[in-house]
């Protein structure tokens, strides 16, 4: 069973950093690009950062570029996104997806929450 | 950035009853490979979003037959020939042929 598992989130006060974990598991992680969408509360969704199958290349949103940085680990199977200089508007569920093809968003985690705040 | 646009946002339904949900976007969205990548999401509530429909029209395994898609160039329809009570939650469009890949705002549908 292919599963997607994010951590990491948590309460972080504005200016600060923050590092976000996926894990997968059930497919071969090293194939697929992989990337982040988060969702404010109560707000749609929003995609965040993209990244190629050998981390080669990476895609931001204008919001988050020079602030955040997603990486993989192909041999631990496992999807990071460093996030500095965080800001409220930046309060989320940080979902990790596997893109199965351009914008193919076929499995997501279960997401995890940032705050920050104050 | 491709805006998506959605109509509308919120929708009451009687069970049995159909449903279309409109999605209009500010530039085409067919590849130079020919295909257009306009994609529905649906997100249950409490749960994480899931594909229901890729490629304007093509439904995902395992999604019921009365969801369909259609469209073209800017203009896509969600429709639902016959809602169920386990088809509540918030519908999103989204495209995926530019970067940033960009979602409409959701349409809410609840049941009667």
């Amino acid at each position: 069973e292919v599963q997607l598992v994010e951590s990491g989130g948590g309460l972080v006060q504005p200016g600060g950093s923050l590092r976000l974990s996926c894990v997968a598991s059930g497919f071969t992680f090293r194939n697929y690009w992989m990337s982040w969408v988060r969702q404010a509360p109560g707000k749609g969704l929003e995609w965040v950062a993209s990244i190629k199958v050998d981390g080669s290349v990476t895609n931001y949103v204008d919001t988050v570029r020079g602030r955040f940085t997603t990486s993989r680990d192909n041999a631990r199977n496992s999807l990071f996104l460093q996030m500095n200089s965080l800001r409220a508007g930046d309060t989320a569920v940080y979902y990790c997806t596997r893109v199965d093809g351009f914008g193919f968003y076929v499995k997501w985690g279960q997401g995890t929450l940032v705050t920050v705040s104050s | 950035d491709v805006v998506m646009t959605q109509t509308p946002l919120s929708l009451s339904v009687t069970p049995g009853q159909p449903a279309s949900i409109s999605c209009k976007s500010s530039q085409s969205l067919l590849h130079s490979d020919g295909k257009t990548y306009l994609y529905w999401y649906l997100q249950k509530p409490g749960q994480s979003p899931q594909v229901l429909i890729y490629e304007v029209s093509s439904r995902f395994s395992g999604v019921p037959d009365r969801f369909s898609g259609s469209g073209s160039g800017t203009d896509f329809t969600l429709k639902i020939s016959r809602v169920e009570a386990e088809d509540v939650g918030v519908y999103y469009c989204m495209q995926g042929i530019y970067l940033p890949h960009t979602f409409g705002q959701g349409t809410k549908l609840e049941i009667k």
